[in-house]
């Protein structure tokens, strides 16, 4: 079984400009999560969406947003990039919502620097 | 809102040291806990879980963990580390919402 993959893998941007991350999740699974990786704050979670709605939503501005397809492939979006989101987007699949279902497996990630 | 306390931001071991990475949560309900390894270069994989039952869990790679629910803790422990085990660790609790992770605990084991 292929895992969660994610494109592209590498993103130079410059201050300003808005940037889409792609991931698409494990064959089967629904639920698709998307976090922040710094070396400061760790992993810090951004949004969750199951069944193309979005089911949870970290404290991140509303320049960043997501969306999911009915295919589980997921997208999010940043706007008006600023210097502090250069960072590893990371993004994670799994089958359910609840209880054993929340096992999480993680792509490789999107590493974003804005210049 | 739920967090995630790890103790330690870098760890240095010797090999065949023990190695124990502290883990505490806040949430008052029921809690899943992780434990996530990143290793240099490589996907974030998963360690071991905690869902319910024997509270002394055993992962992958001689890891386990110790869910004391009256501590609010979850600590990893190895009995003997290796060179191989140099990581970055990462503790994760869901408790109503989302996965939250702690900020992580970077492990160099040096020979």
């Amino acid at each position: 079984k292929a895992g969660v993959t994610q494109t592209p893998r590498y993103l130079i941007k410059t201050r300003g400009q808005q940037v889409t991350l792609s991931c698409s999740p494990i064959s089967g699974h629904r639920s698709v999560s998307w976090y922040q990786q710094t070396p400061g704050q760790g992993l810090q979670f951004l949004f969750e969406y199951f069944s193309e709605t979005q089911r949870n939503k970290g404290n991140f501005p509303g320049r960043f947003s997501g969306r999911q397809f009915s295919n589980s492939r997921s997208e999010m979006n940043v706007s008006t990039l600023e210097l502090g989101d250069s960072a590893l987007y990371l993004c994670a699949s799994r089958t359910g919502t609840s209880g054993s279902f929340y096992e999480q497996f993680f792509g490789p990630g999107t590493r974003l620097t804005v210049l | 809102a739920q967090s995630v306390s790890q103790h330690n931001h870098h760890v240095i071991l010797s090999e065949a040291a023990s190695l124990e990475l502290g883990c505490n949560y806040s949430y008052g309900g029921t809690v899943n806990l992780f434990w996530y390894v990143q290793y240099p270069g490589q996907h974030l994989q998963l360690l071991l879980k905690y869902f319910s039952g024997d509270p002394l869990v055993k992962g992958i790679k001689g890891f386990e963990a110790e869910f004391i629910k009256s501590k609010f803790s979850f600590n990893l422990r190895k009995p003997s580390v290796q060179w191989s085990d140099t990581a970055e660790y990462f503790c994760a609790v869901r408790g109503k919402g989302p996965l939250v992770f702690g900020k992580g605990t970077r492990l160099s084991v040096i020979a």
